[in-house]
């Protein structure tokens, strides 16, 4: 069973949509990112989280520590949201190393 | 501000030789990550410096090492590549590898004939 799991793989969404994306761990953390690719390669790291909520936009990550869970929301989705979404946690203790999940495939419609 | 940069942007290579790739990260930032991304293996974390030392290092063998010079200026390096070596090489930056958000640049694409 991978560390980090994400789900779903691929979604597809209509504009306007709202939109959720899921990830789940099971080791212990200090923290955990939200990362974008688009086609092309380039990354934009969209949230760090080690507690609570954060919002961007429309966009809103939070995080339960206790149940090691941590959800990706796209208000209002829109076709330039069409990315990969790749959830990494930062290992907790003196380790401190990156694990990824595989990433959510998404893709809205105009 | 300029963003991070890595050079070369493409490398083609044959089994058995050596690379170096090279990141530049952005001006005042002391941390640089190195990160494996393949289609099969999706993203891997290989190392991370910060102020010239190796804070942490992810599961990868030997031939993969790196160094961060006095300018935070990174490079990394493969000996002896295998065909599976191949793969898009992304480097990030930020102030502080443990509480700071991550700038990544456009990566390295290594392909090992």
């Amino acid at each position: 069973k991978n560390e980090v799991e994400q789900s779903p793989q691929n979604l597809t969404a209509q504009e306007g949509e709202f939109i959720t994306i899921n990830c789940s761990y099971s080791v212990g953390i200090s923290a955990l990112h939200w990362l974008q690719q688009h086609p092309g390669g380039g990354i934009v790291s969209l949230f760090m989280l080690s507690s609570g909520k954060k919002k961007h936009g429309r966009l809103i990550a939070t995080i339960n520590i206790q149940e090691k869970h941590s959800s990706l929301h796209i208000t209002a989705s829109h076709p330039r949201d069409s990315a990969v979404y790749i959830c990494a946690v930062r290992l907790g203790g003196s380790q401190g190393n990156l694990i990824f999940g595989k990433g959510t495939k998404l893709s809205v419609k105009p | 501000k300029a963003g991070v940069t890595q050079t070369p942007r493409y490398l083609i290579k044959t089994r058995g030789q050596q690379v170096t790739l090279s990141c530049s990260p952005i001006s005042g930032h002391r941390s640089v990550s190195w990160y494996q991304q393949t289609p099969g293996q999706g993203l891997q974390f290989l190392f991370e410096y910060f102020s010239e030392t190796q804070r942490n290092k992810g599961n990868f063998p030997g031939r993969f090492s790196g160094r961060q010079f006095s300018n935070s200026r990174s490079e990394m390096n493969v000996s002896t590549l295998e065909l599976g070596d191949s793969a898009l090489y992304l480097c990030a930056s930020s102030l502080n590898f443990v509480t700071d958000t991550q700038y990544f640049g456009p990566g390295t694409r290594l392909t090992v004939l």
